[in-house]
């Protein structure tokens, strides 16, 4: 079964919006990833927070992590076109050794 | 510094033939992971390897496939007499040790088509 569930599937906002995206997961992990994946091109690490962080900031990304809620959202300020891509939220299990659980992503188109 | 290389990019084979995926992964990586994904479908991991080691392979399918990680050279995901449903990206990922940073490094993919 899927580790993380990710949502919206799609999201289609205006250039200068932020986008909100959430992923939740079922079993305790050591840490939650996010990817990101352009058209036909591999997958490229955003951000880790670890199991005992709250929030995390990098850039115009900011990550949430709600252990009792078994959830994290990604959100992204000021959104540009250029960030139309999709995005996966990706979780190592506890005693999983780096060996990472994708959900099955979530398609962002910024239009110009 | 060179990130992870695969190649072919892209395999073309017939039902039946042998497809035969390589990754080289960043330099100063010992870990190597394996995962397929299929047309808008998040990554399903195959198989984890260290060098000349197999760490999970609770991925991979029980026939047909294997991987291997040896002590020189790329490691080599190795698909026998495919089959139509084999047609997927099959993405490699490398890391250092783990207890670093927990991220993958991953390759642009080989994206196999079985005629």
């Amino acid at each position: 079964s899927q580790q993380g569930e990710e949502d919206p599937q799609a999201l289609s906002i205006q250039e200068g919006e932020n986008a909100t995206m959430n992923c939740s997961y079922k079993t305790s992990i050591n840490n939650l990833q996010w990817y990101r994946q352009n058209s036909g091109r591999g997958l490229v690490h955003l951000i880790l927070i670890r199991s005992n962080e709250r929030e995390k900031h990098s850039g115009r990304l900011r990550v949430t992590l709600d252990t009792s809620k078994k959830s994290s959202s990604l959100l992204i300020t000021a959104s540009r076109a250029a960030d139309t891509a999709s995005y996966f939220c990706a979780t190592e299990r506890t005693g999983a050794n780096s060996k990472l659980t994708f959900g099955k992503g979530i398609t962002l188109s910024v239009r110009p | 510094n060179a990130g992870v290389m695969q190649n072919p990019r892209h395999l073309v084979r017939r039902r039946g033939q042998e497809a035969r995926l390589r990754c080289s992964p960043v330099k100063g990586h010992s870990h190597v992971y394996w995962y397929r994904q299929l047309p808008e479908e998040g990554l399903k991991f195959m198989v984890y390897l260290q060098k000349e080691n197999i760490i999970d392979e609770s991925g991979m399918p029980k026939e047909r496939f294997s991987a291997e990680f040896p002590k020189e050279g790329p490691s080599i995901l190795r698909i026998q007499q495919v089959v139509r449903g084999d047609s997927a990206a099959y993405f490699c990922a490398s890391s250092p040790p783990p207890g670093n940073t927990g991220e993958l490094f991953f390759g642009e993919g080989s994206r196999l088509t079985v005629l």
